[in-house]
């Protein structure tokens, strides 16, 4: 089964600094995709950033960029030039590309991101 | 156009209540779920639907009973309610077939704006 880990449970960054929430998974799969959702308090599940395994290139999303390390497992999300918007909790997903695709996304536990003024 | 909605976005009940959750989507998904977030806001998913036949089906109490009438709907169910039951429940939907490139959103899950179920 696959299992995604995020080891920080909060995080807090000055406004306009930039941060990186941590996210590691593990899986047996050699093709699958990675997914980066915010929760704002409106309780809403956003779509921030998506890197499909495959692709050894990085995605980025304006502000939003990640650190893809397939060996390593590891998928953190880099923020730029924090926002006040970007306060939320931050969740780590994982979703095979194999299978009939009813497998649906595994979670991490998540990362509360707060961002000082 | 709401792409996944689902009805009511708050449920306060009492302990032994039967109550559904509603969801809908209008996107063309033929893949649709229940996940659970929890008081530690833990998502995790609890049953998938594909073509309106059930794929995944988590360790749940069999008092929790997914129904989809069709492709674009798939609702909730909760018999006998505990408290244990309360938290946040969201739909989501996706297209089941992979396809590949920046373009491609079959991936991708659609989540509604989640039910807070209270059971008091």
């Amino acid at each position: 089964a696959q299992t995604v880990t995020q080891s920080q449970p909060e995080m807090s960054v000055q406004e306009a600094e930039t941060v990186t929430l941590s996210c590691t998974y593990d899986t047996s799969e050699s093709d699958y995709y990675l997914f980066w959702y915010k929760q704002p308090p409106s309780r809403q599940m956003i779509l921030v950033i998506r890197q499909e395994a495959y692709k050894q290139q990085n995605a980025t999303e304006n502000r939003f960029s990640v650190n893809f390390q397939k060996a390593a497992k590891s998928f953190s999300l880099k923020i730029s030039d924090s926002q006040l918007g970007d306060a939320a909790m931050y969740f780590c997903a994982y979703r095979a590309y194999s299978g009939g695709g009813a497998d649906g996304l595994t979670f991490g536990k998540g990362t509360h991101l707060i961002i000082q003024p | 156009d709401t792409a996944v909605s689902q009805t009511p976005k708050y449920l306060v009940t009492q302990m032994g209540n039967d109550k559904s959750i509603k969801c809908e989507q209008n996107l063309g998904h033929d893949t649709m779920y229940w996940y659970k977030q929890d008081s530690k806001k833990f998502l995790k998913i609890m049953f998938s639907y594909n073509n309106k036949e059930l794929i995944i089906n988590e360790t749940v109490p069999n008092r929790f009973s997914p129904k989809s009438p069709d492709k674009a709907h798939l609702n909730l169910h909760i018999n006998s309610l505990e408290l244990g039951d309360s938290a946040v429940y969201f739909c989501a939907s996706s297209q089941d077939r992979r396809a590949r490139g920046p373009a491609a959103t079959n991936e991708k899950l659609f989540f509604g704006s989640g039910t807070q179920l209270s059971v008091l």
